[in-house]
């Protein structure tokens, strides 16, 4: 298809696993933003792409969470040593500029027991 | 701190009457507003959005109504069709666009046949 893609759509960590999220954005778009979306709550900014150039990570929580996106295309969430609080939908956007609506994947839900 | 609050979880309206959903923000610097709709197991979906420096913003049966001065913006379905059951979120971005977006917990959407 030709909208965002998200890979996978569900994981399940035991705590203190590594884990690595995939975000493949709609072709030619420049923006790409990762949030965290909690049980009941609404989703979270964590960072923000343009082109391979990370712009803002500043609602990454913690220094266990990493984002990257090396050829400004397909993004990678990662997360290290698992923990329970990090159980959340990862929901990856992008868009054509950051002035454009964004579009949104599926989501990567994420568990950690 | 909670910047985008919709203080409704649930609301049910009978299929062809209004849906008003409501939003309420407390950042100032917040210039653009958005409403995105999410069905369960996808991403959210961009409806509707509209800038600080007007007051409304129609789009079919969508209108949104914004006023600065009660920091107060809200959603307008009319007629309400079985379709539109979803959860609403509000967004507000302070960059004009669509980066870093902050969004509120959502509200549920029954429409009644």
């Amino acid at each position: 298809g030709a909208g965002v893609s998200q890979s996978p759509r569900y994981k399940v960590a035991k705590r203190g696993q590594d884990v690595a999220l995939r975000c493949d954005p709609i072709s030619g778009h420049v923006s790409l933003f990762w949030y965290q979306q909690a049980l009941g709550q609404g989703p979270e900014f964590l960072t923000y792409f343009q082109n391979e150039a990370q712009l803002d990570k500043s609602g990454l929580p913690s220094d266990r969470f990493f984002a990257e996106r090396p050829e400004g295309s397909v993004s990678t969430l990662k997360i290290q040593r698992t923990q329970q609080e990090d159980s959340a939908v990862y929901l990856c956007a992008s868009s054509l500029r950051g002035d454009t609506e964004a579009f949104f994947g599926q989501g990567t839900r994420l568990t950690v027991v | 701190d909670q910047q985008v609050k919709q203080n409704s979880p649930s609301l049910s309206v009978q299929e062809g009457r209004i849906s008003i959903l409501n939003c309420d923000y407390t950042n100032s610097m917040f210039d653009y507003f958005l409403w995105y709709k999410k069905y369960p197991a996808e991403g959210p979906t961009f409806l509707i959005s509209i800038s600080s420096i007007k007051d409304k913003n129609e789009d079919g049966r969508f209108t949104v109504f914004l006023n600065k001065s009660a920091k107060h913006l809200s959603l307008h379905i009319v007629p309400s069709q079985p379709g539109d059951s979803a959860v609403y979120f509000c967004a507000a971005s302070e960059l004009g666009g669509n980066e870093k977006l902050t969004f509120g917990t959502g509200t549920r959407l029954t429409i009644i046949p």
